[in-house]
């Protein structure tokens, strides 16, 4: 596998069941970030995670909880989700943001598309 | 609060016309800009990264400008093929509290017409 893989592709789940959502980045990266895409608004940053540390909230609802046990993975666990939640979920990857000098470009994986029902 | 417009929303030209796509920003205070490709359903494609301190980059047929000043960049394709058909979304990269954030436009959905 190269780039960035994340299953399941498609989900449908009700608002009282609890899953989860998993992100593995195979290029190195330290940086791992969820973003949200709704139809019809700008994709929206959730989280980023650097060297496993959250370093950004973008105010999500608790309903939301990431994991991140290593630089290569991330999971988004999903627990009494609402309708509008429904979304393409997005992952990507990138070098350590902190390097001013570095390259600094987002790698994206192909999205999770979650039905809440 | 960083804003990014792109104009038009939707696009459709025939093939093998030259096109471009335009991008705005709010706040210049920015550390790069970057375009993506979006096909239905499917996750992003990086095409192009700007750094700040760069006017253009160019990659085949695509080729991507930034004004800083102005908070402007356009992305130029050249002789249009089916194959480009797709969303096309411009973001641009700030630093806060050295965090890498992206802020996305809507996009720009292309149609181009065999």
């Amino acid at each position: 596998e190269t780039g960035v893989t994340q299953t399941p592709r498609h989900l449908v789940m009700g608002m009282t069941n609890k899953k989860s959502l998993k992100c593995e980045q195979h290029l190195g990266h330290n940086a791992m970030y969820w973003y949200k895409q709704s139809a019809k608004k700008p994709l929206e940053l959730m989280f980023v995670y650097n060297f496993k540390e959250q370093t950004e909230n973008n105010s999500v609802p608790s309903r939301f909880s990431p994991e991140c046990p290593n630089s290569s993975h991330l999971f988004l666990h999903l627990h009494t989700l609402q309708p509008e939640d429904s979304a393409l979920y997005l992952c990507a990857s990138s070098q350590d943001p902190y390097q001013r000098e570095g390259y600094h470009e987002q790698y994206f994986g192909p999205g999770t598309r979650l039905t809440v029902t | 609060k960083q804003e990014v417009t792109q104009i038009p929303a939707a696009l459709s030209v025939p093939e093998g016309e030259n096109l471009v796509l335009n991008c705005s920003f709010t706040d210049s205070a920015i550390y790069n800009l970057q375009w993506f490709r979006q096909d239905p359903g499917k996750g992003l494609t990086s095409l192009l990264l700007i750094q700040s301190s760069q006017r253009e980059q160019t990659s085949g047929r695509l080729n991507a400008s930034l004004d800083k000043s102005s908070g402007r960049s356009t992305l130029y394709i050249a002789a249009s093929q089916p194959g480009d058909s797709a969303t096309y979304l411009c973001a641009v990269g700030q630093s806060n509290f050295g965090n890498e954030k992206l802020t996305f436009g809507t996009g720009t959905r292309l149609t181009i017409i065999p």
